[in-house]
């Protein structure tokens, strides 16, 4: 069975200060990682994936997140927070030996304060 | 990406009635998804859509609580029948990107805001 992790329910940050929004997964074979956001009262967007290759995948609006194979940890950066990243952020997980169902973690509510 | 769209965009409903959900994808698609969110909370899959062929359920969902019918490779309806106050919830339809080679990623509806009363 495949898992995913979302340790912080609530991630604070200053505005122009870096962010991270941490995620782990277990899955019993390789996975493909997936990273979402919800803004309120919308459907969510998809901001980036990793599925194979290098470590480091960049996606929409400056985030990237690095895939950790030895931690199973795929963390959600940004260099620099603004106010309108202020959401909620789901990561996913889809072990790619299973069917196409995805995984979602409980969300991590992050916001960017002015 | 696939631009999906889905009706009613939210509802409110008596306890004991029933209500049809429809999502409609700008492309042809394999398999289609539908989800529950209740609000500020996670996704949970209800079950699995193929056209052709019928729904795959996840545990504790029920076909005769959660009918889908997938007539076409576009479109899908899901169901929510004999509703209780505890179905009140945001309900997502999704489709597995594009269809090209690597495109594994789910894209989703603006999803359906049901309350019951």
């Amino acid at each position: 069975a495949q898992s995913v992790a979302q340790p912080e329910d609530q991630v604070n940050v200053a505005e122009g200060n870096p962010l991270t929004v941490k995620c782990t997964y277990s899955v019993s074979g390789n996975p493909y990682l997936f990273w979402y956001v919800q803004y309120p009262n919308r459907g969510l967007q998809f901001l980036l994936k990793y599925i194979t290759g290098d470590n480091l995948v960049k996606g929409s609006y400056g985030f990237e997140a690095e895939f950790n194979k030895s931690q199973t940890s795929f963390h959600l950066k940004k260099p620099s927070a603004l106010v309108s990243d202020s959401a909620l952020y789901f990561c996913a997980v889809r072990d790619i030996g299973s069917a196409r169902q995805l995984t979602f973690g409980s969300g991590t509510q992050l916001t960017v304060l002015p | 990406s696939a631009v999906i769209s889905q009706k009613p965009s939210r509802d409110i409903c008596q306890r004991g009635t029933s209500l049809t959900i429809q999502c409609q994808v700008d492309s042809q698609v394999t398999m289609m998804f539908w989800y529950r969110q209740q609000p500020g909370q996670s996704l949970t899959l209800i079950a699995t859509a193929n056209q052709g062929s019928e729904a795959t359920y996840e545990s504790g969902f029920v076909i005769d609580k959660f009918p889908i019918s997938r007539p076409n490779l576009t479109f899908s309806t899901l169901t929510v029948s004999n509703m209780s106050p505890e179905d009140s919830s945001i309900y997502l339809c999704s489709v597995e990107g594009g269809g090209t080679s690597g495109d594994y990623e789910q894209y989703f509806g603006p999803g359906t805001r049901l309350t019951v009363t």
